[in-house]
């Protein structure tokens, strides 16, 4: 059964505009989560965390946010640049175990 | 700059034929994972390792193999390919209370 899921396979947005994009999981162990950013025919690079302990982090463009009582994370991309335009995995993991990966999100930034 | 290495990006090969796929990282990572990525299925795990001579068996061993006889080389192992294990293979390490450093992934195709 997944433990991570994403439910939307796509999203399209405008350059400019805002990209949220949805994270659920059923483990109530997990204490770290990841977002991760892969082109077709790279591996997935890292993009940002979040520990348990937070219910936000931001670096740049990107925030990450953790509603645990909803078991449920988002990532935001403000501005959307074109270059965003990748599949972006959640994933999340028990301390010190394996991480546990959605099935991705196809973000597509319209010029 | 942490690296894990995947020594081949495209690979062609033939339904029953044994094949190894290598993956090397610099970082004296413990931990290190083998996943598969499919569309739509999103990253599952297939074997992971937490030392030199250690495996274990992730969601989707069947079919699979390992080998960790060096701390910095951890091999996928494909006993007799089959047409199912056409997929893009990636290889992370990790290092505890971080997340995974993954290469640049490995197209496989089985014909």
């Amino acid at each position: 059964d997944q433990q991570v899921k994403q439910n939307s396979p796509s999203l399209s947005v405008q350059e400019g505009r805002i990209s949220i994009l949805n994270c659920d999981y059923t483990n109530s162990m997990f204490d770290y989560f990841l977002w991760y950013k892969k082109y077709p025919a790279e591996g997935p690079t890292f993009l940002i965390s979040i520990s348990s302990i937070k219910d936000k982090n931001e670096d740049g463009r990107f925030t990450v946010f953790l509603n645990k009582s909803a078991k449920h994370l988002s990532l935001h991309i403000v501005p959307s640049q074109p270059g965003d335009s990748a599949v972006y995995f959640c994933a999340a993991s028990e301390p010190g175990n394996q991480f546990y990966f959605g099935t991705g999100t196809s973000l597509t930034v319209i010029p | 700059d942490v690296k894990v290495t995947q020594s081949s990006r495209y690979l062609v090969k033939r339904t029953g034929e044994k094949v190894f796929l290598e993956c090397v990282q610099d970082m004296d990572h413990e931990n290190m994972f083998w996943y598969r990525q499919d569309p739509g299925l999103g990253l599952r795990l297939i074997y992971f390792s937490y030392d030199v001579k250690m495996k274990e068996k992730g969601d989707i061993p069947e079919g699979y193999s390992v080998s960790r006889e060096k701390k910095e080389r951890f091999s996928l192992i494909l006993e007799s390919a089959s047409t199912n294990q056409t997929s893009m293979y990636l290889c992370a390490s990790r290092d505890l209370g971080d997340g995974y450093t993954f290469g640049s992934g490995t197209r496989l195709t089985v014909v």
